[in-house]
């Protein structure tokens, strides 16, 4: 099992719909990050995270540290949000430096 | 531009050869992480330098190597390239090691091994 889950893997959305990624994670943390990989690969953070709720325009980011899980919404989405968010732990004690990432959501919206 | 320069960016070499990738981290960020991102394997940590010194290590072959230079730019080597190798390869950079401050990436250099 892998240390990050996300899901789904695949999302398909219509233009202004509320849009919902999953995060679930089994090893303790320091902080949980957000990442959006457009087509062409460039990886832009949009969230650290190691409690509660971060709001960035249409973009929010809840994490619950005793479920070990944490949520990306999307609100009114338009086909500009197209790309892959990838969810992103740095685990607590050791090397808590270094990001272990999940596979990836492709998020495709359509006009 | 997200103030992380990879070059180069794109990069085609043949089996059995070496490359070097360079990083050069945001202006101020101290500690530089190099990712591997193949489709099989998803996002992988291979190694992160801090001013100079190498600080974690993940899952980098043996054929591949890292420095970081007292300019604070570094360099991935990958030598005895086998097809396997082809991914796009990220680098990082931050402000601290060992605190979560949030990370800053480059746009990558995609390796093609033919």
């Amino acid at each position: 099992k892998n240390e990050v889950e996300q899901s789904p893997q695949n999302l398909t959305a219509q233009e202004g719909e509320f849009i919902t990624i999953n995060c679930s994670y089994s090893v303790g943390i320091s902080a949980l990050h957000w990442l959006q990989q457009h087509p062409g690969g460039g990886i832009v953070s949009l969230f650290m995270l190691s409690s509660g709720k971060k709001k960035h325009g249409r973009l929010i980011a809840t994490i619950n540290i005793q479920e070990k899980h944490s949520s990306l919404h999307i609100t009114a989405s338009h086909p500009r949000d197209s790309a892959v968010y990838i969810c992103a732990v740095s685990s607590s004690g050791g090397s808590n430096y270094k990001l272990t990432f999940g596979k990836g959501t492709l998020l495709t919206v359509n006009p | 531009d997200s103030g992380v320069t990879q070059t180069p960016k794109h990069l085609i070499t043949a089996t059995g050869q070496r490359v070097t990738l360079r990083c050069s981290p945001r202006s101020g960020d101290l500690s530089v992480y190099w990712y591997q991102q193949s489709l099989d394997q998803g996002l992988q940590f291979l190694i992160q330098y801090y001013n100079g010194e190498e600080r974690a290590k993940g899952n980098i072959l043996e054929r591949f190597s890292a420095q970081q230079f007292p300019d604070l730019h570094s360099e991935l080597n990958l030598s005895s390239l086998e097809l396997g190798d082809s991914a796009l390869y990220f680098c990082a950079s931050s402000a601290y090691p060992d605190r979560v401050f949030g990370y800053t990436f480059g746009s990558g250099t995609r390796l093609t091994v033919v």
